[in-house]
């Protein structure tokens, strides 16, 4: 199995910043690489797929790049709704992987 | 618009089943595989596996082979999981999630349930 991580594991930010989380795969998945974001009680949500896709209705402050192994989500703007936990997710092969999670919360 | 509603929570003794349901709607059920994702409490994501709802094939997480059943009723537009032989470590919110392939061929799982608590204890 691809085993993906994240960093940081969490993060403390002000509504403004921008935030960068990055998610690596232990082997190269070129652009199969999908976020989501994910509230408390609420199900995921998803943001960016194949890398650097925008999903129709996010915000353009989310934007995601990379390919092979070192991906990032980039937050231009932080907003008071987007405190969440984001994960990173494979779907270059099966199972698709999820990494272990990036909560960004309020400092 | 797309929606998947799943069923209620379940109380659940060690040893049992538990069938969770995932009612779609809003696009066509059979055009698009079903997952299930699970996240046991302060967890992240585990994939469990996908069906297809218009041949009825599955694909199933190893680690959930042999105990793990999906199944879908295209009369009704559900999805079902069923997990056998629960244990205490199987608590967890359970979610369906609608797969997209997009002409590129990527894939994500692009609506999700509501999420299904699943609670094994004795």
């Amino acid at each position: 199995d691809i085993q993906m991580t994240q960093s940081p594991s969490s993060l403390s930010a002000s509504v403004g910043d921008r935030v960068t989380i990055t998610c690596r795969a232990s082997q190269s998945i070129s652009s199969y690489l999908n976020w989501y974001q994910q509230k408390p009680g609420k199900a995921p949500k998803l943001l960016i797929y194949a890398a650097s896709s925008l999903q129709s209705g996010v915000p353009s402050r989310f934007s995601g790049s990379g390919s092979g192994t070192d991906f990032t989500l980039t937050i231009s703007s932080l907003q008071p709704e987007d405190f969440a936990t984001y994960y990173c997710q494979q779907s270059y092969s099966t199972p698709p992987t999820f990494g272990p999670g990036t909560k960004v919360d309020i400092k | 618009q797309v929606q998947l509603v799943q069923s209620g929570a379940e109380v659940k003794k060690p040893g049992a089943s538990v069938k969770v349901s995932c009612k779609a709607s809003g696009y066509t059920f059979t055009g698009y595989y079903m997952h299930w994702v699970r996240q046991a409490p302060g967890q992240g994501l585990e994939w469990m596996g996908w069906i297809n709802p218009n041949s009825g094939g599955t694909n199933y997480a190893q680690k959930f082979q042999g105990w793990v059943t999906m199944t879908r009723d295209t009369s009704i537009s559900t999805a079902y999981m069923e997990l056998s032989r629960l244990r205490s470590d199987d608590t967890a919110v359970y979610y369906c999630a609608r797969g997209e392939n997009d002409s590129s061929g990527y894939y994500y799982l692009d609506y999700w349930g509501q999420g299904t608590l699943v609670t094994v204890s004795s």
